[in-house]
């Protein structure tokens, strides 16, 4: 079935340094990849997403990059600030037009200042 | 002025009770979800409703049963509920079934 596998499990990085998280997915003909932000007692946020017709896309100190060849794609975020952590999702949308999200398994980012 | 709102944010239960969670939304959106979260915070999808018909189904135990009344409601009930029922519930919405997700702030299940 799909699969969406996200790593690393946690992350931490000294404030102003960047942060790369990496997913991979099994379903080729996935379209659809959205990253979700998570801070503690809320439910997750978007913070990005792109399509599979485009390979990277930017906004402001976060961007996201799309290999559709590899099936993977990864998020990045530069100039990190304490109020970056919290747990990041990424997703892909299946195939098919019910638009179920498969979503990958979390990391945890710390920023510390 | 809250996107999507479910209440209760807490419930605490004993095994077997039946238990029920709300959720609305105010975006005018056509799609709603139910996902759970577990204690790793691995996030699955349960169900999705688009325009008050039911378009997924995953493999659920069918003590949960969704009800949306009108497409911005989808109410979550949960029949003898269980110890593994314990986890944190989502209700999200997206204006199709393409479009990217609200989530509400959760509702943390706790079953004793």
């Amino acid at each position: 079935g799909e699969n969406v596998e996200q790593h690393p499990s946690t992350l931490s990085v000294q404030e102003g340094d960047s942060a790369v998280i990496k997913c991979t997915y099994s379903d080729s003909a996935s379209n659809y990849f959205p990253w979700y932000k998570q801070e503690l007692g809320k439910g997750p946020q978007l913070i990005i997403d792109i399509r599979s017709n485009v390979g990277e896309k930017k906004d402001q100190r976060i961007a996201v990059t799309l290999n559709k060849t590899a099936k993977h794609f990864s998020l990045h975020i530069t100039e990190t600030q304490p109020e970056d952590s919290a747990v990041y999702f990424c997703a892909a949308k299946g195939s098919s037009n019910t638009g179920k999200l498969i979503f990958g398994q979390g990391t945890t980012l710390q920023v510390k200042p | 002025d809250t996107a999507v709102s479910q209440t209760p944010k807490y419930l605490v239960t004993q095994m077997g009770n039946d238990k029920s969670i709300k959720c609305e939304q105010n975006l005018g959106h056509d799609t709603m979800y139910w996902y759970k979260q577990d204690s790793k915070k691995f996030l699955k999808i349960m169900f999705s409703y688009n325009n008050k018909e039911l378009i997924i189904n995953e493999t659920v135990p069918n003590r949960f049963s969704p009800k949306s009344p009108d497409k911005a409601h989808l109410n979550l009930h949960i029949n003898s509920l269980e110890l593994g029922d314990s986890a944190v519930y989502f209700c999200a919405s997206s204006q199709t079934s393409i479009s990217p997700l609200h989530f509400g702030n959760g509702t943390r299940l706790t079953v004793t």
